[in-house]
């Protein structure tokens, strides 16, 4: 399996200006997990989805976030308008259950730079 | 909710030293406590896993030890290798899917 797959790798932009992530998860995997990585916050967890259903979003940070998973094979982070602290490293990761919590697979991470 | 602490932040260690790097937790309930390694510009990986049902776990010259009791767990890598200098995190889990992660710590390995 290619793993999981992120785009864009690195997006810069303009303050105000929509962004959006883009994650392909590990096939057969039922868990989809977005992270945020920054030096001054670590690793945050904005939002999870079990078999393409939000589970708990309650780590996005506000409106101006959301996510979806359509299918199991594609989900989006959308950030409308964006601002310069939104700049930080997204992880999108997935996981198979077995009805105990295993490994994360993630993938490479999208760098945004939000000028 | 769970809160875990990493320590140290930064670990510089000579070339086939031993490194340790140490996690505390808050809630008793957690049972699932993985270690991640992150390489710069990739996304972390898992590299050691326990659960609370053991103290020890190992895999060649990584281990990782659980104490209940006082609500901390260890990772020791023995015969440390250039390859292991990296970011390395902790985390926990109460039993639901979510990960509580510690802040990281950067292993440097000193030729």
């Amino acid at each position: 399996d290619a793993g999981v797959i992120q785009s864009p790798r690195h997006e810069v932009t303009e303050m105000g200006q929509e962004v959006t992530l883009r994650c392909k998860p590990i096939s057969g995997h039922d868990y989809l997990f977005w992270y945020r990585q920054t030096m001054m916050r670590g690793l945050e967890l904005l939002i999870y989805f079990n078999n393409n259903v939000p589970i708990d979003d309650s780590g996005m940070p506000e409106d101006r976030f959301s996510a979806k998973m359509p299918n199991a094979s594609f989900s989006t982070l959308k950030i409308q308008p964006s601002e310069p602290r939104d700049s930080a490293v997204y992880f999108c990761a997935s996981t198979k259950t077995s009805g105990m919590f295993g490994e994360l697979f993630f993938g490479e991470g999208s760098r945004l730079t939000v000028l | 909710g769970e809160n875990v602490e990493q320590h140290p932040s930064t670990l510089s260690v000579q070339e086939g030293d031993s490194a340790v790097i140490k996690c505390t937790y808050s809630d008793s309930a957690s049972n699932y406590f993985p270690w991640y390694k992150q390489e710069l510009g990739k996304g972390p990986q898992l590299i050691i896993d326990i659960r609370s049902n053991v103290g020890e776990k190992k895999d060649q010259r990584i281990a990782v030890t659980l104490n209940k009791t006082a609500k901390h767990f260890s990772l020791h890598i023995t015969e440390t290798q250039p390859e292991d200098s990296a970011v390395y995190f902790c985390a926990a889990t109460p039993g639901n899917y979510q990960l509580i992660w510690g802040a990281g710590t950067k292993l440097i390995i000193k030729p």
